[in-house]
C-alpha cells in the first residue's frame, strides 16, 4: 500500500536550519510528484512547493525563495524539504503529499518543527 | 496570488443536517479546485478535485460545484465523523493557495 513516512519531530534553535525527510513507498517513487505544505498552531494550511522526483526539479513559493530547498533520492525513495534561518514563526507542522495527476492522494503523518531559543 | 476566501469560517449544525459551504476565488481558476478535511492531529484528506469531482473511497453524501470564481462544498445528512475543518485549495496556478478552513461543530 502507498504509504508517505515522515521524519520524526525536530526542536531548533532561531537561525537553524531543519531537514526533513518524506519517504515513499508501494508505488513508482518516481511517477509521482510530491508537495510540501505546513499549518502553523491553530492555523490554516500553507503551500511550501513541489518536487518531480523524477528529475528532481522543484517549484517553491515565493515567499520560501532563498530559504527552502526541496531534494531527492531516487535510490532510498525519499524526498526531503530543508528549511534554512528558522524563525520562531516556522514552528508548524510539515507535512509532504503525493500529487496524482488533479489529486492529492496520500499524505505524510506531519512533521512538528519546533523553533524556539 | 490567487486569494481563497471560505464562508462561513466556523458553522454550527446536527446531525443530519445537510451543509453548505462556499469559496471564493479572487480570479477565475478554470475549476481546478479541490476540497479537503482535516481532523485534529491528522493530515488532511482529499474530498473532492477538479470542483465536482469525488475522490476515490469518499462517500457520495460530499459534493462539490461551482465554477469560474464561486465554489461551493455540500455535505449531507451530517454524521458524527464529519465534524472536521474544511479547506478549499486552487491549483490552477502557482503559489498553491487554500482557504481559511471551515469549521464545522456538532450543535
Amino acid at each position: 500500500q502507498v504509504q508517505l513516512v515522515q521524519s520524526g519531530a525536530e526542536v531548533k534553535k532561531p537561525g537553524a536550519s531543519v531537514k526533513i525527510s518524506c519517504k515513499a513507498s508501494g508505488y513508482t517513487f518516481t511517477s509521482y510528484y510530491i508537495h510540501w505544505v505546513r499549518q502553523a498552531p491553530g492555523q490554516g494550511l500553507e503551500w511550501m512547493g513541489i518536487i518531480n522526483p523524477s528529475g528532481g526539479s522543484t517549484s517553491y513559493a515565493q515567499k520560501f525563495q532563498g530559504r527552502v530547498t526541496m531534494t531527492r533520492d531516487t535510490s532510498t525513495s525519499t524526498v526531503y524539504m530543508e528549511l534554512s534561518s528558522l524563525k520562531s514563526e516556522d514552528t508548524a507542522v510539515y507535512y509532504c503529499a503525493r500529487k496524482s495527476i488533479a489529486v492529492w492522494d496520500y499524505w505524510g503523518q506531519g512533521t512538528l518543527v519546533t523553533v524556539s531559543s | 496570488d490567487i486569494q481563497m476566501t471560505q464562508s462561513p469560517s466556523s458553522l454550527s449544525a446536527s446531525v443530519g443536517d445537510r451543509v453548505t459551504i462556499t469559496c471564493r476565488a479572487s480570479q477565475g481558476i478554470n475549476n481546478y479546485l479541490a476540497w479537503f478535511q482535516q481532523k485534529p492531529g491528522k493530515a488532511p484528506k482529499s474530498l473532492i478535485y477538479a470542483a465536482s469531482s469525488l475522490q476515490s473511497g469518499v462517500p457520495s453524501k460530499f459534493s462539490g460545484s461551482g465554477s469560474g470564481t464561486d465554489f461551493t462544498l455540500t455535505i449531507s445528512s451530517l454524521q458524527p465523523e464529519d465534524f472536521a475543518t474544511y479547506y478549499c485549495q486552487q491549483y490552477n496556478s502557482y503559489p498553491i493557495t487554500f482557504g481559511q478552513g471551515t469549521r464545522l461543530e456538532i450543535k
